[in-house]
C-alpha cells in the first residue's frame, strides 16, 4: 500500500522548476506532503484533501488528483534551502494510518 | 514550545538486550506513531496510537511493542532487537490521522 513517487532524485540548479509525482495503488482520501532536510525530522509542508484542490506554500504547490489517485507537488524558481527528500504520505478510506513513499531527493545547486 | 522529544537520540546495544526509546509530545494529540526510516524503503510505520491505551500495529511490527498509558507519552521497546532493527527512529504527534504529523527527532540504533 507503499504510494510510489517519482522522480526518485533530481538536481536542479537554483531557479529551476520542479515536480515530483506521488501515486497510488488505492483511492486516497488525503494526500500529505513532508520534506525531510539532511540529519533533521520531516516536516509538513501541506495536505491535500479528496476534491482536486491545489493548495500552495510559498513557491511550493501541489494538486491532487482522486480519480488518478496521484498528487503532484510542484516547486518553482527553486531556492537553495529548498534541498532536501520530500515524501508524500496517503491516507486510505478506512485505515486509521499513513503510508509514506520512498522518497524523492532533491538537491539544488548554485 | 510544542515538541516532540525522543531519547535516546543515539544507541548502540546488543542482540537480545531489551530496549526502550521514549517518545513524549507537549500538545495534547491523540495520535501518535513510530517510524522506522531505512535508505531507499522511505518512512514505514511499525505502530500507531489513536487514543490512550488504543495501539495498533502498523506495516513493520515484528519485534517491536508499544504502550500508551498515558496521552503524552508513546515508547517503542524491543524486548530482544536483532541486528536487521538497526535504523533510524521517529516518533510522530498529530491531533488526528488528517492533521499535521510533528516528528520527533529521531533515534539512531545500532544492533551488534
Amino acid at each position: 500500500q507503499q504510494p510510489v513517487q517519482s522522480p526518485q532524485a533530481v538536481i536542479l540548479r537554483e531557479g529551476e522548476d520542479a515536480v515530483i509525482n506521488c501515486s497510488s495503488s488505492k483511492a486516497l482520501y488525503s494526500v500529505h506532503w513532508y520534506r525531510q532536510k539532511h540529519g533533521e525530522a520531516p516536516v509538513f509542508l501541506m495536505i491535500l484533501l479528496k476534491g482536486g484542490e491545489q493548495k500552495g506554500h510559498d513557491k511550493i504547490s501541489a494538486s491532487f488528483n482522486e480519480k488518478k489517485q496521484q498528487s503532484s507537488l510542484y516547486l518553482t524558481a527553486s531556492q537553495l534551502s529548498y534541498s532536501g527528500t520530500y515524501f508524500c504520505g496517503t491516507e486510505i478510506p478506512g485505515a486509521n494510518n499513513l503510508f509514506f513513499g520512498t522518497g524523492t531527493r532533491l538537491t539544488v545547486i548554485p | 514550545e510544542a515538541q516532540v522529544t525522543q531519547n535516546p537520540r543515539y544507541l548502540i546495544t546488543v542482540t537480545g538486550k531489551k530496549l526502550t526509546v521514549t517518545c513524549s509530545q507537549n500538545m495534547n494529540h491523540e495520535y501518535m506513531s513510530w517510524y522506522r526510516q531505512d535508505p531507499g524503503l522511505g518512512l514505514r510505520q511499525i505502530y500507531y496510537s489513536m487514543n490512550v491505551e488504543v495501539t495498533d500495529k502498523g506495516d513493520v511490527p515484528e519485534g517491536y511493542k508499544v504502550s500508551r498509558k498515558e496521552k503524552r507519552n508513546f515508547p517503542l521497546i524491543l524486548e530482544s532487537p536483532s541486528p536487521n532493527q538497526t535504523s533510524l527512529y521517529f516518533c510522530a504527534s498529530s491531533f488526528d490521522l488528517a492533521g499535521t504529523q510533528y516528528f520527533g527527532p529521531g533515534t539512531r540504533l545500532l544492533v551488534l
